[in-house]
C-alpha cells in the first residue's frame, strides 16, 4: 500500500527557531513536494524535487529551504520560524511524468508563537 | 499563467441529494486535470482525474468530465452520503510539468 509519512502532525515553536518537518515515502516515487495549506487559497507549492539533491522552487519558497539526501526522504526547513509560517504543511511524491498522481501524507500543523 | 477556479463553499446538503461541485480553468497548454478529497484530519487523496479532453473519470460514485471548450471540470455524484463530507480539491498540471496547480477548495457537508 502507497504510503507518505509526515513526522509530526502537530508542532509548537517559537519564533526565530529553526525548524524540521520530515516526509518520508516507500514507493522508490522521483519526485517528492511541499505544499503548505490555508483556508481560503488551497494548496500552494514551497519547493518539490524531482531527484536526490536536485530542488526547484515552487510559488513560495521565501522563508523556507529544503532538503533531499536520499530518494525516500524530503526535509522542510524554516530557518527563523516567523508566526506567518502557521499554517498545515503537506508532503507528497509522486513518479515522474506528466499525469502522473501525487500521494500526500497527512499533513503536519504547525504553530509559531 | 495556469490557474484553477472552484465553487465557492461551504456546500451543504442532505443525504441523497444530487451534487455539483464546479471547476473551471485556464492552462497553457494540455492540461491534466484532477480532483483530490481530504477527509477531517487527513492528507489529500485522488478521487478522479482525465488526462484528455472528452475523458470522464470516476471513483465511488463520483463523475467528472474533462470539457475543452469550456475549460470545465465539474464534480458530480448522484446520491450524496454523510460520508461524503470533506473537502475538495480540483487541480492540474501541464503537460511537461509535474507541479500541480490546485483551486481554493470547496467545503462539503452532507447532513442525514
Amino acid at each position: 500500500d502507497v504510503k507518505v509519512t509526515q513526522s509530526s502532525r502537530y508542532l509548537v515553536k517559537r519564533t526565530g527557531e529553526k525548524v524540521f518537518l520530515e516526509c518520508v515515502q516507500d514507493m522508490d516515487h522521483e519526485n517528492m513536494f511541499w505544499y503548505r495549506q490555508d483556508p481560503g487559497l488551497g494548496l500552494r507549492l514551497i519547493y518539490f524535487s524531482y531527484d536526490v539533491k536536485m530542488k526547484e522552487k515552487g510559488d513560495i519558497p521565501e522563508g523556507y529551504s529544503v532538503s533531499r539526501e536520499k530518494k525516500e526522504r524530503f526535509s522542510l526547513i524554516l530557518e527563523s520560524a516567523s508566526t506567518n509560517q502557521t499554517s498545515m504543511y503537506l508532503c507528497a511524491s509522486s513518479f515522474s511524468g506528466a499525469g502522473e498522481t501525487q500521494y500526500f501524507g497527512p499533513g503536519t500543523r504547525l504553530l509559531v508563537l | 499563467g495556469n490557474s484553477v477556479t472552484q465553487m465557492e463553499g461551504p456546500v451543504t446538503l442532505s443525504e441523497e441529494a444530487f451534487l455539483t461541485i464546479n471547476c473551471t480553468y485556464t492552462a497553457t497548454g494540455y492540461p491534466s486535470l484532477f480532483w483530490y478529497v481530504q477527509y477531517p484530519g487527513e492528507g489529500l487523496q485522488l478521487l478522479l482525474k482525465a488526462t484528455k479532453a472528452d475523458d470522464k473519470g470516476s471513483n465511488k460514485g463520483f463523475e467528472a468530465t474533462y470539457r475543452k471548450e469550456t475549460t470545465s471540470f465539474h464534480l458530480e455524484k448522484g446520491s450524496v452520503q454523510v460520508s461524503d463530507s470533506a473537502v475538495y480539491f480540483c487541480a492540474l498540471t501541464i503537460q511537461g510539468a509535474q507541479k500541480l496547480v490546485f483551486g481554493q477548495g470547496t467545503r462539503l457537508t452532507i447532513n442525514p
